[in-house]
C-alpha cells in the first residue's frame, strides 16, 4: 500500500520566515491533497494537486506536485502565527476514494 | 452553508460500554468517511459510505465497530463494548462523490474510555 513520508516532523520558525514541508511518496503520484489542522479541530482542506508540475497558490501558502521525485511540497510565505498547526498531505488510497494521510509536519511560529 | 457537523464533541465511556458517534455531511454530499486519529498515529481510514450503503470497511476493525448512514438523519458510527484502546479522535469526512473533489472534515469526536 501507499505511504506518505513528511518531512520535517516538526518546525519552529520566527514570524516573517519562509518555509517548506515536504510530502515524499512511496508509489507514483497521481494527485495529492494538502490539509491543515488546529489542536483539538479538524482538517481544512487547503489545495489539491492533481499533476505533475502543477503548482497552486492561496494566499501566502503554495504547492508543487513533483511527479518525477513523487514528491510534493507546502511553501509558506513570510510565515504568521495564523500559519501554526498540523499540516498533512494524504492521497486517494484506491478506487474507492478513502485517503491515506502522512503522519503531519507540525508547524510553531514564534511572534 | 453549514460545514460538516459532528457531536457530540467530547465522549467519555467507562470500558464495556457503548459510544455513538454522529456525523451530517455537508450539504450536497452523499459520500461519508470516517476517520480515526490516535496519538502518534496519524489518521487513519475506517470506513466509507453513501446512503444506505456501506461502500469500503476495510479499515474497520471487524468486531464492536459498525457504521451506518440512514436514508433520513446523519451517520453513525458506533462502538460496542468499549476498551481504554478506543480512546482517540474520530473524524468524519464528506464530499459531493465526483472525480477529483477534496473531502471536507468536521471537528471531530474527542472519545475518553475511562
Amino acid at each position: 500500500s501507499q505511504e506518505l513520508e513528511q518531512s520535517p516532523q516538526s518546525l519552529i520558525v520566527q514570524e516573517g520566515k519562509n518555509l517548506t514541508i515536504n510530502c515524499t511518496s512511496s508509489k507514483t503520484l497521481y494527485g495529492l491533497y494538502w490539509y491543515k489542522q488546529k489542536y483539538g479541530e479538524g482538517l481544512i482542506f487547503l489545495m489539491m494537486l492533481q499533476k505533475g508540475g502543477e503548482e497552486k497558490s492561496h494566499e501566502k501558502i503554495t504547492a508543487k506536485l513533483d511527479e518525477k521525485k513523487q514528491q510534493s511540497s507546502l511553501h509558506i510565505t513570510a510565515s504568521q502565527p495564523s500559519h501554526a498547526g498540523i499540516y498533512l498531505c494524504g492521497v486517494q488510497g484506491g478506487s474507492q476514494g478513502n485517503l491515506i494521510f502522512g503522519k503531519g509536519t507540525k508547524l510553531s511560529v514564534k511572534p | 452553508n453549514a460545514g460538516v457537523m459532528q457531536n457530540p464533541r467530547h465522549l467519555v465511556r467507562r470500558r464495556g460500554q457503548e459510544a455513538r458517534l454522529r456525523c451530517s455531511p455537508m450539504k450536497g454530499h452523499s459520500h461519508v468517511y470516517w476517520y480515526r486519529q490516535l496519538p502518534e498515529e496519524g489518521l487513519k481510514f475506517m470506513v466509507y459510505l453513501q446512503k444506505e450503503n456501506i461502500i469500503d470497511e476495510s479499515g474497520m476493525p471487524k468486531e464492536r465497530f459498525s457504521a451506518e448512514f440512514p436514508k433520513e438523519g446523519p451517520s453513525i458510527l458506533r462502538i460496542q463494548q468499549v476498551v481504554r484502546g478506543d480512546s482517540a479522535a474520530y473524524f468524519c469526512a464528506s464530499s459531493p462523490g465526483r472525480t477529483n473533489q477534496p473531502q471536507h472534515f468536521g471537528d471531530g469526536t474527542r472519545l475518553s474510555i475511562l
